[in-house]
C-alpha cells in the first residue's frame, strides 16, 4: 500500500517485559514522527527523524524509550521494562520533508498488563 | 502559554448549522499550520494545510490570524458524518509537529 504501515496493531505484553514497535513510512518521506496517544488524550510527541540529521529525541519520556531508523525508511520504537502506564497507542507519521504535512499510520495498540 | 491550545468543547450543533474552532499557537516563527481530524479509535487525517492566510475547501474554511498568533476552522452546512474531534498542528522550532489536544464535534439530527 501507499500508506505508512505500523506492525502490530494491537499488543499485549506483561509488565516489564520489552517490546518493538515498528513503523515502515511512505516511501520517499525524509521525516518521520513517533507519538504517543493516551484514552482520550491528545497526541503526545516523542520523538522526530529527518534525513541524516540527529534525530530529535525531546519527547522521550524516559530512558526506557529509544528508536532508530535504519536506511532513513524504517523505524523501531522500543520500550524496555514495560510499565501498565505505558499503555497506549503510538502512532507513527511520516512526511515529505519538514513542515510539510504528516500522514498517520493506524497505530500500534499497546496494552501492558 | 502553552505550544499549541485548543477549546476541549464537545461542541454539539444541529445540521446545518456552521461551527467555527480556533486554535492559538505561541511559535510566532511558524510557517505552515494543519488541521487533522480524527474519528473515535482511528488514527488523525490531514483536512487542511495553511501555509499562508487561509485556504478553503468546499464546507471547509481555515483562516490564520498572524498577528493574534491563531488559525480557526470554520464548518458550514454541517453534516452528521463531520462528528469527530478536530486537532491543530503546527511545528515545533520548524521541525516536528505539535498537536493540540482536540475539539470534539458533535453533529446531531
Amino acid at each position: 500500500g501507499a500508506g505508512v504501515s505500523q506492525s502490530p496493531s494491537n499488543k499485549v505484553t506483561e509488565k516489564g517485559k520489552d517490546v518493538e514497535l515498528r513503523c515502515d513510512p511512505i516511501s520517499g518521506h525524509t521525516a518521520l514522527y513517533w507519538y504517543r496517544q493516551s484514552l482520550g488524550q491528545g497526541l503526545e510527541f516523542l520523538i522526530y527523524f529527518q534525513g541524516n540529521s540527529a534525530p530529535d529525541k525531546s519527547g522521550l519520556p524516559s530512558d526506557r524509550f529509544s528508536a532508530e531508523r535504519t536506511g532513513g525508511s524504517v523505524s523501531t520504537l522500543t520500550i524496555q521494562r514495560t510499565q501498565q502506564e505505558d499503555s497506549a497507542v503510538y502512532l507513527c507519521a511520516s512526511s515529505r520533508t519538514m513542515n510539510t504535512e504528516a500522514f498517520f499510520g493506524q497505530g500500534t495498540r499497546l496494552t501492558v498488563v | 502559554r502553552k505550544e499549541v491550545e485548543q477549546d476541549p468543547g464537545p461542541f454539539n450543533v444541529p445540521e446545518g448549522a456552521t461551527v467555527a474552532f480556533n486554535c492559538t499557537y505561541s511559535n510566532s516563527a511558524s510557517q505552515s499550520f494543519f488541521w487533522y481530524r480524527q474519528d473515535c479509535r482511528k488514527e488523525p487525517k490531514l483536512l487542511m494545510s495553511v501555509y499562508s492566510s487561509g485556504n478553503e475547501d468546499g464546507r471547509f474554511t481555515a483562516q490564520l490570524n498572524r498577528a493574534s498568533q491563531y488559525i480557526s476552522l470554520l464548518i458550514r452546512d454541517s453534516k452528521l458524518s463531520d462528528s469527530a474531534t478536530y486537532l491543530c498542528a503546527v511545528p515545533r522550532g520548524g521541525y516536528a509537529l505539535n498537536f493540540g489536544k482536540g475539539t470534539s464535534l458533535l453533529v446531531t439530527p
